[in-house]
């Protein structure tokens, strides 16, 4: 069974630009979550979506905004770039989204701003 | 919120060697704990889990058990292997405002020498 999938892996984005992100989750899991990892870091908590609503949100600003659709794919936006935004994106999926749940996390985006 | 402490490296051994990785938490209520692997240019991957106190998680020669009197989940291997070299993070469920998250430690980079 194929796991969480992550595209595009590796991107270069100039300050200012915007970008899109995208996920599926394993088959048959109901809730997606973002994370972001910058380099030397542990992942940080952006969003978790379940039946397509926001659950939960990390402390990051309004920049970062995320959707779920139909078939739990999910997209994770960023908006006006910033240098700091430079790091690994993760996409996780679970099948409830409950805690306790196990959570699953791709390859990851490696996002570089420039 | 819930956090997480694990011991700081570079950790680096020799191939055979006994391991352990120190992971401390502090938390209110009952969470999950998790110990995640990255290996070089990649994502997380789940290396082992424990749901409730006194639980023992185990993979792949791993082990880690949870240790509420201590708030503890330290890792360890009886004998590493060249091929465990890669980055380990203690995490644990932080269940706010109903949200599946992952608190994720610093983590712990470990190279074993042949």
């Amino acid at each position: 069974d194929a796991g969480v999938t992550q595209s595009p892996t590796h991107l270069i984005k100039t300050r200012g630009q915007h970008v899109t992100l995208r996920c599926s989750p394993i088959s048959g899991h109901k809730s997606v979550s973002w994370y972001q990892q910058v380099l030397g870091q542990g992942p940080q908590f952006i969003f978790q979506y379940y039946e397509k609503e926001e659950r939960g949100r990390g402390n990051f600003p309004d920049r970062f905004s995320a959707r779920q659709f139909p078939n739990y794919s999910s997209e994770l936006n960023v908006n006006a770039l910033l240098l700091g935004d430079s790091a690994l994106y993760l996409c996780a999926s679970s099948l409830a989204g409950y805690s306790g749940n196990t959570i699953y996390f791709g390859e990851g985006s490696w996002l570089t701003v420039v | 919120g819930n956090s997480v402490t694990q011991m700081e490296g570079p950790v680096t051994l020799s191939e055979e060697a006994f391991l352990t990785i120190n992971c401390t938490y502090t938390a209110t209520g009952y969470p999950s704990l998790f110990w995640y692997v990255q290996y070089p240019g990649e994502g997380l991957q789940l290396l082992l889990k424990a749901t409730k106190a006194d639980d023992k998680g185990s993979n792949k020669g791993f082990e880690a058990t949870y240790r509420k009197e201590t708030t503890s989940f330290h890792l360890e291997k009886g004998s590493v292997q060249v091929s465990d070299s890669a980055v380990y993070f203690c995490a644990l469920t932080d269940p706010i405002q109903g949200a599946q998250k992952l608190v994720f430690g610093q983590g712990t980079r470990l190279t074993i020498n042949p």
